[in-house]
């Protein structure tokens, strides 16, 4: 049962071009979420993170959006960069619950072209 | 400040054997979590300890065991290894009650099981 879907498992873009990956989820006792990225030999680093209260955030060229009613959120890089170049995971948890015990989609590989 | 830190990094064990995975905190932590990620998917936690106690577990069977020392390091055993078991293992540490985004990962464990 995946609670947290990231249908794109690759995406490839442009230097300087938008990238927007995409998260889906099903449990609606989610309302706290986070997007991480990865490079190989590393452990995963918090990117941005969004509460259920807000529709965006905002972090320099990283923003959140969630909509709620589709559960649904989605991260757009702009303009994205070669160094962007990981794999992003998006991650869910309930607020209430302890730091640590995060609900992760499959993961969505980004490879930006100089 | 020192950050997470696995060991081994790297380790080929045997099906039905026993394997013991460890992980030091970043300094001021007091909360471990494990996670395994398998290939192509993304991390899926196993359980969280704090104060030297099991704190939440995952979907995961009783062969998967942990310890946390007073010092807050932590050990994951799995026992009568399995080749599902193949994966990255991950640690995570964190200060109780500390926002979500305080949350930080090891380079992790690759275990590949023969």
């Amino acid at each position: 049962d995946q609670q947290v879907k990231q249908n794109s498992p690759s995406l490839s873009v442009q230097e300087g071009r938008i990238s927007i990956l995409n998260c889906d989820y099903t449990n609606s006792m989610f309302d706290y979420f986070l997007w991480y990225k990865k490079y190989p030999a590393e452990g995963p680093t918090f990117l941005i993170s969004i509460s259920s209260i807000k529709d965006k955030n905002e972090d320099g060229r990283f923003t959140v959006f969630l909509n709620k009613s589709a559960k649904h959120l989605s991260l757009h890089i702009v303009p994205s960069q070669p160094g962007d170049s990981a794999v992003y995971f998006c991650a869910a948890s309930g607020y209430s619950s302890n730091t640590g015990k995060l609900i992760f989609g499959q993961g969505t590989t980004l490879q930006v072209k100089p | 400040e020192t950050g997470v830190t696995q060991s081994p990094t790297h380790l080929i064990k045997t099906r039905g054997q026993q394997v013991t995975l460890r992980c030091s905190s970043q300094s001021g932590h007091n909360t471990v979590s494990w996670y395994q990620q398998a290939l192509g998917q993304g991390p899926q936690f196993i359980f969280q300890y704090y104060r030297e106690e099991e704190n939440g577990r995952g979907n995961f069977p009783p062969r998967f065991s942990g310890l946390q020392f007073p010092n807050y390091s932590s050990e994951l055993n799995v026992n009568a290894l399995e080749l599902d078991d193949s994966a990255l293992y991950l640690c995570a540490s964190s200060l109780q009650g500390s926002a979500n985004e305080k949350l930080f990962f090891g380079s992790g464990t690759q275990l590949s099981v023969l």
